[in-house]
């Protein structure tokens, strides 16, 4: 079985630009997570998506940070413009269906992003 | 709010010590536990879960028991190997909404 695919896998930028990340979740996951992972913290959830419908974005910067899962399959965060505290890893994972608080996430590699 | 609090590291062993890593929870109701590790450039993974008290998760060699009085879900194991030098992570997930909280990691390290 295919695992989450994200991309691209390294990313650096000067700040106020703009940057784009890319994540594939397994066939058939309902449920899909965009979570950033700074420097000795653990994922913090930024966005959850079930289907191409989202379900929690309440700790989504949405003055700059935007997300989307066109046709519930693959889904882009954006960044515009970014700031020196977004470096950070980006993690994407996926789960099968909501509401099954017992499932595991399965998570992508990340993209780790710079911000100079 | 939900949130799990998890020990501090680094923590350096020598092969075959015996691993704990502590882990405490503040949740409303009664969440499901986990631990993920993450190796030196992969993604997370899942270790073991419980999902109610009483309930042990194993996998590996690693244990760790779901608490309910004492609010904790502590990693252990045995006998470390090399191969398990990792970062892990303790989690759970609300069942208000199914969200993942993520403790900040422990990151262990085994020589030989």
């Amino acid at each position: 079985e295919a695992g989450v695919a994200q991309s691209p896998r390294y990313k650096i930028i000067e700040k106020r630009q703009s940057v784009a990340f890319w994540c594939n979740p397994i066939s058939g996951h309902a449920t899909l997570y965009w979570y950033q992972q700074i420097l000795g913290q653990g994922p913090k959830l930024l966005i959850q998506f079930q289907n191409n419908g989202v379900v929690d974005d309440s700790q989504l910067p949405k003055d700059r940070f935007s997300a989307e899962r066109l046709k519930g399959v693959d889904s882009t965060l954006k960044i515009q413009p970014a700031k020196l505290e977004d470096s950070a890893v980006y993690l994407c994972a996926s789960s099968p269906r909501r509401g099954a608080t017992n499932e595991k996430l399965f998570f992508g590699s990340g993209t780790q992003l710079s911000v100079l | 709010g939900d949130s799990v609090t998890q020990m501090e590291g680094p923590v350096t062993l020598s092969e075959e010590a015996f691993l704990t890593i502590n882990c405490t929870y503040t949740a409303t109701g009664y969440p499901s536990l986990f631990w993920y590790v993450q190796y030196p450039g992969e993604g997370l993974q899942l270790l073991l879960k419980a999902t109610k008290a009483d309930d042990k998760g194993s996998n590996k060699g690693f244990e760790a028991t779901y608490r309910k009085e004492t609010t904790s879900f502590h990693l252990e194991k045995g006998s470390v190997q090399v191969s398990d030098s990792a970062v892990y992570f303790c989690a759970l997930t609300s069942r208000r909404g199914n969200q993942f909280y993520f403790g900040t990691g422990t990151s262990l390290t085994v020589i030989p």
